[in-house]
């Protein structure tokens, strides 16, 4: 069975501009979470969808949305980059929301420039 | 706020040393799940440990779930160049993926 799919894998934006990220769960999981990962700051929750619909948010600001298609597919947005903004955003998916082992895709490396 | 501590932040060794990682909190978990994660690569499950003072082993690897599920250890013997990566702990404070608190991971290299 197909793993956790993120495209695109790499990404280069310039300051200002806005980026769109695409993750496909494991087939038969409907709940997708992100997450951004910095050497810094590690590995920290974006937000989790289930059924379309938004169950938990971590602490980012706006310029950071998401949503979860009928199919369960998911996109995060990130509006107005910033330098800080480059990481790596890894999706992950479960079963159920009430699972909480995640299966991660390989992640999006975006620099912003 | 929650934290996740884990220790040490990196570790250099050659290969068939054993080593031990460990994973800290003050908060208690209901869960808590090891992940290892290699370069350009997305965090891979290990293990999952619920119940307190459980252990679990993976071939060479032996996770530990302290017995008040607020810390957690990794041992690994013999290390192989292969396990070379970076380990996550990941304990879980309520049943969704929205409370799983990630610690900053201990980058391991092995040298043959």
């Amino acid at each position: 069975k197909a793993g956790v799919t993120q495209t695109p894998r790499y990404l280069i934006k310039t300051r200002g501009q806005q980026v769109t990220l695409s993750c496909s769960p494991i087939s038969g999981h409907r709940s997708v979470s992100w997450y951004q990962q910095t050497p810094g700051q590690g590995l920290q929750f974006l937000f989790e969808y289930f059924s379309e619909t938004q169950r938990n948010k971590g602490n980012f600001p706006g310029r950071f949305s998401g949503r979860q298609f009928s199919n369960s597919r998911s996109e995060m947005n990130v509006s107005t980059l910033e330098l800080g903004d480059s990481a790596l955003y890894l999706c992950a998916s479960s079963s159920q929301p009430e699972n909480t082992e995640a299966f991660f895709g390989q992640g999006t490396r975006l620099t912003v420039v | 706020t929650q934290l996740l501590e884990q220790s040490p932040q990196f570790l250099s060794i050659q290969e068939g040393e054993n080593l031990t990682v460990y994973c800290n909190s003050s908060s208690v978990f209901s869960s808590l799940q090891w992940y290892r994660q290699e370069p350009g690569e997305g965090p891979v499950l290990l293990v999952t440990v619920v119940t307190g003072g459980e252990v679990k082993k993976l071939k060479r690897l032996t996770f530990q779930f302290g017995d008040a599920r607020k810390d957690s250890s990794l041992h690994i013997t013999a290390a192989q160049p292969g396990d070379t990566g970076l380990y996550l702990c990941a304990g879980a404070v309520g049943g969704s993926q929205g409370n799983l608190i990630f610690g900053k991971g201990t980058k391991l290299s092995v040298k043959p």
